[in-house]
């Protein structure tokens, strides 16, 4: 079965430095890749996703993510961190001989430092 | 992206009651809905997978005489949490996806407390 590994559960970087979050799946095929982002209490919002072409995939927020086939990983990036980021980021897969099952991995909480 | 509404957002329930969660897609057909439950601190766990018009099929360990799902219209989607106790305290997150698609959309979770 699929899984997901996020192997850092919580990551305190300072606003305005630069943020990595590790994501690395267990699948044969391609994967479908998403990042979600949640606030407390709050549900889901889709950050990235990526389906195929090109590796690396952006947001209009900063954010991106690169997909690495031969690392099994989907890393989230930031340049600049901003105190509005923190939040807990779910990296997730979709199988699509899974039933198109989204799978998360335990999550990161992000805490921002002024 | 397509719109899933879920309701209520929130609700609390007396022990031993059953409450209801609906899900709904509002500008698609959702032939395939998923309920997941996510304790404090932790991440989404898929509970079960419901097709338009069959039977959930569940997830293991998850018991399915105590979390019914329907699924009758292609819209609409409901939990039912029976006999509620505190321990089924959590939030509730569905989705629903078209089955040309690959991503589903996430409704807005419901947070259940039992007391």
């Amino acid at each position: 079965a699929q899984s997901v590994t996020q192997p850092d559960i919580h990551i305190t970087v300072s606003e305005g430095a630069s943020l990595e979050l590790r994501c690395n799946y267990s699948y044969g095929a391609t994967p479908y890749l998403f990042w979600y982002v949640q606030s407390p209490g709050q549900g889901l919002q889709l950050l990235l996703k990526y389906f195929s072409g090109d590796t690396l995939v952006q947001d209009i927020k900063g954010f991106e993510a690169e997909f690495k086939r031969s690392q099994y990983s989907f890393n989230l990036r930031k340049p600049s961190v901003h105190w509005s980021d923190a939040a807990e980021y779910f990296c997730a897969v979709v199988s699509n001989t899974g039933g198109f099952k989204t799978i998360f991995g335990a999550g990161t909480r992000l805490f921002v430092k002024a | 992206g397509a719109v899933v509404s879920q309701h209520p957002s929130r609700v609390i329930c007396k022990s031993g009651t059953s409450v209801k969660i609906e899900c709904r897609s509002l500008d698609f057909q959702a032939t395939t809905m998923f309920w997941y439950r996510q304790f404090p601190k932790q991440s989404l766990m898929l509970m079960a997978t419901s097709n338009e018009g069959s039977k959930a099929t569940y997830e293991q360990g998850v018991e399915k005489d105590k979390f019914l799902i329907n699924h009758a219209s292609l819209t609409l989607s409901t939990l039912t949490v029976t006999s509620a106790h505190p321990e089924d305290s959590s939030f509730y997150i569905c989705s629903a996806r078209d089955q040309r698609w690959t991503e589903a959309f996430f409704g807005q979770g419901t947070r259940l407390t039992v007391v």
